[in-house]
């Protein structure tokens, strides 16, 4: 079935360094979201990409979506370590339904102060 | 609002053994889904709903059952607990939008164990 990969699985930095993760899909996707999930949490919704190349920022997070609709990034700079958590795309087939949101594996960051 | 709920928070189970988890959310939302997080695994969807009395299969629904009795409430149903099912089960609920930004809600999980 559909597959979403993301990488890498786990990152680790020090406080004040970038950290990027990368979700690939093999099939076109309609749009993405990402969520953040922290330790012992529940994943929380950051934000949804749809058109072909879209970027968007909040604050010190941005998010890219590819030109193909294929894959997505999530850029953090100056990380902190409020950015504690695992970071997960979900991405909808291009005409799939609105239930159906696969869920990446995650990239578990840990910033060390 | 208390969002999407959970019951309960932990449970233990033996090999064989029954338990419905429930699920309860007061945003009105049409859709709900129940999905397992393993590590290294994501989050799979193993069954959905998109709205009152209907029910549907999504990627892990081998072992599960579920009702959707009412719009604000989503029960999962483990009929004989097998140890592969030792998992974190997080519900979440969601407008249901298919234009447009439909976020999905997520409530505080249960975290199961079968021995």
């Amino acid at each position: 079935g559909q597959q979403v990969m993301q990488i890498p699985q786990y990152q680790h930095v020090q406080e004040g360094e970038d950290f990027t993760t990368y979700c690939n899909s093999s099939t076109t996707l309609s749009n993405i979201q990402w969520y953040k999930q922290r330790p012992g949490g529940h994943p929380v919704f950051l934000i949804q990409l749809v058109k072909s190349g879209e970027v968007k920022k909040q604050k010190r997070l941005t998010f890219q979506f590819g030109e193909a609709k294929k894959n997505s990034s999530l850029h953090i700079t100056a990380t902190q370590t409020t950015d504690v958590g695992t970071y997960f795309c979900a991405a909808r087939n291009y005409g799939g339904a609105t239930n159906k949101l696969i869920f990446g594996t995650g990239t578990l960051l840990a910033v060390q102060p | 609002n208390a969002g999407v709920t959970q019951t309960p928070k932990f449970r233990v189970l033996k090999t064989g053994q029954s338990m419905t988890l429930l699920c309860a959310q007061d945003m009105n939302h049409e859709y709900m889904y129940w999905y397992r997080q393993d590590p290294g695994m994501g989050l799979r969807l193993i069954h959905y709903s998109v709205g009152e009395g209907t029910t549907a299969k999504g990627e892990v629904p081998d072992g599960y059952n579920v009702s959707r009795l009412k719009k604000q409430n989503f029960l999962l149903g483990l009929e004989s607990a097998a140890p592969s099912q030792t998992s974190v089960y997080f519900c979440a609920s969601s407008f249901g939008r298919d234009r447009g930004i439909d976020t999905q809600y997520f409530g505080p999980g249960t975290r199961l164990t079968v021995l």
